[in-house]
């Protein structure tokens, strides 16, 4: 079993859809809990993180981790074309400070 | 904000050569940098973990005579690809953790990765 598993997708939406991405772990060492954004040949970059559980927002995006459920989500509203990417959820141990990626789900936004 | 450079982007060599990659942290200096491997729609995969001034640490499976790492200085890293063979063919991508705290050391700081072909 990986440490960090997500659904690769790829995941189709409509432009103006609210995108629900997700991912499930198996490690309770892992303190903090992030989103990348990754575009074709270019290096992730980071959208969220957290380290407690409960809800974040920033503008469209709100990222949720419920640690008893060992279950992280990531909403985008509205979205737009642009957000077509991959999107991988990676989480730190707290000890190492290594970072741990899900395989990435891949997300088309249509307009 | 932190930006990390990644040097090459792209890198087409011989087999049986070596490759070095270059990762420079330009506004910031990094105390841990981690190098990634990524193939074709697969997540990223740690290679090594190395701090400024001692050895790298790698992760189990990977050569360490293979892929020589370099942290010389708080702004630098090098990842040297040694007697590439087509297989080593993949995404090297580096990260580097800000030696501050706050925002910039939760997730770090990712290059822009480079592409290496082996033929």
């Amino acid at each position: 079993q990986k440490e960090v598993e997500q659904d690769p997708g790829p995941l189709s939406v409509p432009e103006g859809a609210i995108v629900s991405l997700n991912c499930t772990y198996s490690n309770s060492a892992f303190q903090y809990f992030m989103w990348y954004r990754q575009y074709s040949r270019k290096g992730p970059e980071l959208l969220m993180y957290t380290y407690s559980s409960g809800n974040k927002e920033d503008g469209r995006f709100t990222a949720q981790v419920d640690k008893s459920s060992k279950y992280i989500s990531l909403f985008i509203r509205d979205s737009q074309p642009s957000d077509s990417a991959t999107y991988l959820c990676a989480m730190r141990e707290g000890n190492t400070g290594k970072l741990i990626f899900g395989q990435g789900t891949t997300l088309q936004v249509k307009p | 904000g932190a930006v990390v450079s990644q040097h090459p982007s792209r890198v087409i060599c011989k087999s049986g050569t070596s490759v070095k990659i270059e990762c420079r942290s330009l506004d910031f200096q990094a105390t841990t940098m981690f190098w990634y491997r990524q193939f074709p729609k697969q997540s990223l995969m740690l290679m090594a973990t190395s701090n400024e001034g001692s050895k790298a640490t790698y992760e189990q499976g990977v050569e360490k005579d293979k892929f020589l790492i370099n942290h010389a200085s708080l702004t630098l890293s090098t990842l040297t690809v040694t007697s590439a063979h087509p297989e080593d063919s993949s995404f090297y991508i580096c990260s580097a953790r800000d030696r501050r705290g706050g925002r910039a050391n939760y997730g770090y700081t990712f290059g822009s990765g480079t592409r290496l072909t082996v033929v």
